[in-house]
């Protein structure tokens, strides 16, 4: 299985809003409404921040957003702040009763 | 609240076979979910490995599949990990995670959470 698409970077200044796209195939994110999105600080584990495409688990802001269009899904993280500078990974679930992650993508916070 | 912790030796050597368990608290494994191993290679992005649930239940990863062993001990609330014929491309953070998942017919997996802190597995002789 290969790995569903990220930007390898974005950027954005405080209080700006920025999207991280994650696209894969029809077998994967185009097929279910199955996709979460983590972030991960240097050292850290990862936390889930959006699950089902765009539901919040319990505590997470609602700066965070997600939605899905086609064979892509994406985050949108408005109001930005230091600290949310992360690196963010997608995954879904696939055809194949799998699970795939994206590549990865470097937020930075000007 | 529900805590996962990763234990293992932190150094395996190349064509052997590499052991992690992952010790649940807050939580019985034998309540139901899935249970998940991670891994990221350093510097680099995260790759599933498999799932397993508390009646041993599994799913690997394909690329994986033929290397991968997982299985559950609900008496001591904890689940493992072995990966034979390790090379250095093994050498990454493994992570245990809780699974989420729905049954409408097949398994269908959600989402990770809680994660594991993390630990290092370094293969070299």
């Amino acid at each position: 299985q290969s790995a569903l698409t990220q930007p390898a970077s974005v950027s954005g200044s405080p209080g700006q809003s920025i999207t991280i796209s994650c696209t894969g195939t029809s077998s994967d994110v185009g097929g279910y409404n199955y996709v979460s999105w983590y972030q991960q600080h240097p050292g850290k584990a990862p936390k889930l921040m959006i699950y089902d495409v765009s539901k919040w688990p319990s505590g997470v802001s609602n700066r965070f957003s997600g939605s899905k269009s086609g064979n892509t899904a994406s985050l949108t993280i408005s109001g930005l702040q230091a600290e949310d500078e992360a690196d963010y990974y997608c995954t879904s679930y696939t055809s194949s009763s799998t699970l795939v992650f994206g590549g990865g993508t470097k937020l930075t916070v000007l | 609240q529900v805590q996962l912790q990763e234990s293992g030796p932190g150094l395996a050597k190349p064509s052997e076979t590499l052991s992690l368990t992952c010790t649940v608290s807050g939580y019985s494994i034998s309540r139901g979910y899935y249970w998940g191993w991670i891994r990221q290679p350093p510097g680099k992005g995260l790759e599933w490995i498999g799932n397993i649930d508390h009646g041993g239940s599994t799913f690997y990863n394909p690329s994986l599949k033929s290397r991968v062993t997982m299985s559950v001990d609900t008496s001591k609330n904890q689940f493992s990990l072995k990966l034979n014929s390790v090379t250095a491309a093994d050498t990454a953070v493994y992570y245990c995670a809780r699974v989420a998942h729905l049954v409408r017919g097949i398994t269908i997996f959600t989402w990770f959470d809680p994660w594991g802190q993390g630990t290092l597995v370094t293969v070299s002789s």
